[in-house]
C-alpha cells in the first residue's frame, strides 16, 4: 500500500456526461500528479499541483481540470465525455516540488465511458 | 521535451534467466531515471531509482546502471521468478522539471 488513495475505483458512464475523480496523496505530501493509461498504453502526465498551485501540464484536454485543496486533496474533473476517455486514471504524491521526490502511485480509478 | 524510449516492448525468459530492459532519453538534462512495476490492473510500484550522479544501483535480484554519455539506462533482474511477470516501465525527469516522462512499457513474462 502506497498510501495514496483513489475514489471511485471504477465508474461507468454516458458519453457526454462529467464526473470527478478523487485523489488524497500520502501523508506530508504536498504534490499530487495525475496521469491517464489507456489500454495497453503507457503512463502519460497530465497535471501537477504543488500545496494547491497548479505546478505542470501535460497532455490535458480542455475538458479536463482538476484541482487541489487546503487539505491536499485533489480532484480530477472529466467533461463532455468521450469513448476515447475510458482508461485507468492514476494519481501520485510526492514529498516535494519536483526534483527529489520520489513518486508513489494511488490504487486507480477504472473509467468506462459507455 | 524528454522522449523516452523503451525496448524490448515484450520479453520472456526461463525461470532464473536474467532480464535486461532498456531504455534511451533525449534531454541531456535529466537527473533521475525511476523504474516501475506494474501488474495486471494494479498501480506501478517504484522499485529502483537511479540518479545522474550515480552509474550503477544495485537492491537484491535488481540493478540499474545509467550511462549519461550515451543517454540510456537498463533494468537488470537476475535469478528471474514468475512473481516477476509484470510490465515494467522506465521513466526521466529533468533537472527543474516535476513531472516523469515514461517510457512505453516492457511486458515480462517469466516461464515456470
Amino acid at each position: 500500500d502506497s498510501g495514496v488513495t483513489q475514489t471511485p475505483k471504477h465508474l461507468i458512464t454516458a458519453t457526454g456526461q462529467r464526473v470527478t475523480l478523487r485523489c488524497s496523496p500520502r501523508s506530508g505530501d504536498l504534490s499530487v500528479y495525475w496521469y491517464q493509461q489507456s489500454l495497453d498504453q503507457g503512463l502519460q502526465f497530465l497535471i501537477q499541483y504543488y500545496n494547491g498551485e497548479e505546478r505542470a501540464k501535460g497532455n490535458i484536454l480542455e475538458r479536463f481540470s482538476a484541482q487541489q485543496f487546503p487539505d491536499l486533496h485533489s480532484e480530477l474533473n472529466l467533461s463532455s465525455l468521450e469513448l476515447g476517455d475510458s482508461a485507468l486514471y492514476f494519481c501520485a504524491s510526492s514529498s516535494l516540488a519536483g526534483e527529489r521526490g520520489e513518486q508513489y502511485f494511488g490504487p486507480g480509478t477504472r473509467l468506462t465511458v459507455t | 521535451g524528454e522522449n523516452v524510449e523503451q525496448h524490448p516492448s515484450t520479453l520472456s525468459v526461463q525461470e532464473g534467466d536474467s532480464a535486461v530492459i532498456k531504455c534511451t532519453y533525449s534531454d541531456s538534462a535529466s537527473n533521475y531515471f525511476p523504474w516501475y512495476k506494474q501488474e495486471l490492473g494494479k498501480r506501478p510500484q517504484l522499485i529502483i531509482d537511479i540518479r545522474s550522479n550515480v552509474g550503477e544501483k544495485k537492491d537484491q535480484r535488481i540493478a540499474v546502471t545509467l550511462n549519461k554519455t550515451a543517454k540510456h539506462f537498463s533494468l537488470h533482474i537476475t535469478e528471474t521468478q514468475p512473481e516477476d511477470s509484470a510490465v515494467y516501465f522506465c521513466a526521466a525527469r529533468s533537472t527543474g522539471a516535476n513531472n516523469l516522462f515514461f517510457g512505453t512499457g516492457t511486458r515480462l513474462t517469466v516461464i515456470p
